[in-house]
């Protein structure tokens, strides 16, 4: 039973535009959610977080808004770079430091 | 500033044989995990620990043995080796609320 779901295993954006990351999750109990990136061949990195009781957090070109009556989140970057390509992980936290993961969504930008 | 250090990076093992696979973390975290990354499976916890001494399941533990002696290193065992567990196996490391550090990941192949 995936309790955090990443729908799309792929998206491809060109360079500039907004990219949209989708996040689903079940457990409303989840109280913390970040989200992670990843190049080959490395382990994931933080990139974002936000707390159950924001419905947005920015820094710089990423964006994470909650949307939490629909159990939703999604990471916008604006603009989209190339540097940007890589595979992202959205996680949960239902008590501390146990993360659940999504699938991760392929993320390439088009020059 | 190493972070966290995994190794070996890569192992072929045939079915049965036994292996630790090592993590270490100079950063002093109390708290280190386990992952395995699966196609179209995200990260999954196999077994994380809260300090030394201290060590409890995640959600895939069959198969795999962890001990915490010093909360510096977290070694991973596998005592009989099977296909199944063919996968790439990240640790992660964090204190208190703050994101886990994630190594640069261990790619196991089980013939």
């Amino acid at each position: 039973d995936q309790q955090v779901k990443q729908n799309s295993p792929s998206l491809s954006v060109q360079e500039g535009r907004i990219s949209i990351l989708n996040c689903d999750y079940t457990n409303s109990m989840f109280d913390y959610f970040l989200w992670y990136k990843k190049y080959p061949a490395e382990g994931p990195t933080f990139l974002i977080s936000i707390s159950s009781i924001k419905d947005k957090n920015e820094d710089g070109r990423f964006t994470v808004f909650l949307n939490k009556s629909a159990k939703h989140l999604s990471l916008h970057i604006v603009p989209s770079q190339p540097g940007d390509s890589a595979v992202y992980f959205c996680a949960a936290i239902p008590r501390a430091q146990k993360l659940v993961f999504g699938q991760g969504t392929r993320l390439t930008i088009n020059p | 500033n190493a972070g966290v250090t995994q190794t070996p990076k890569f192992q072929v093992l045939k079915t049965g044989q036994s292996m630790t696979l090592q993590c270490a973390q100079d950063m002093n975290h109390e708290y280190m995990s386990w992952y395995r990354q699966d196609p179209g499976m995200g990260l999954r916890l196999i077994h994380y620990s809260v300090g030394a001494g201290i060590t409890d399941q995640g959600e895939v533990p069959n198969g795999y043995n962890v001990s915490r002696s010093t909360t510096e290193d977290f070694p991973l065992r596998l005592l009989s080796a099977a296909p199944s567990q063919t996968s790439v196996y990240f640790c992660a490391s964090s204190t208190g609320n703050q994101p886990q550090h994630f190594g640069d990941g261990t790619r196991l192949s089980i013939l």
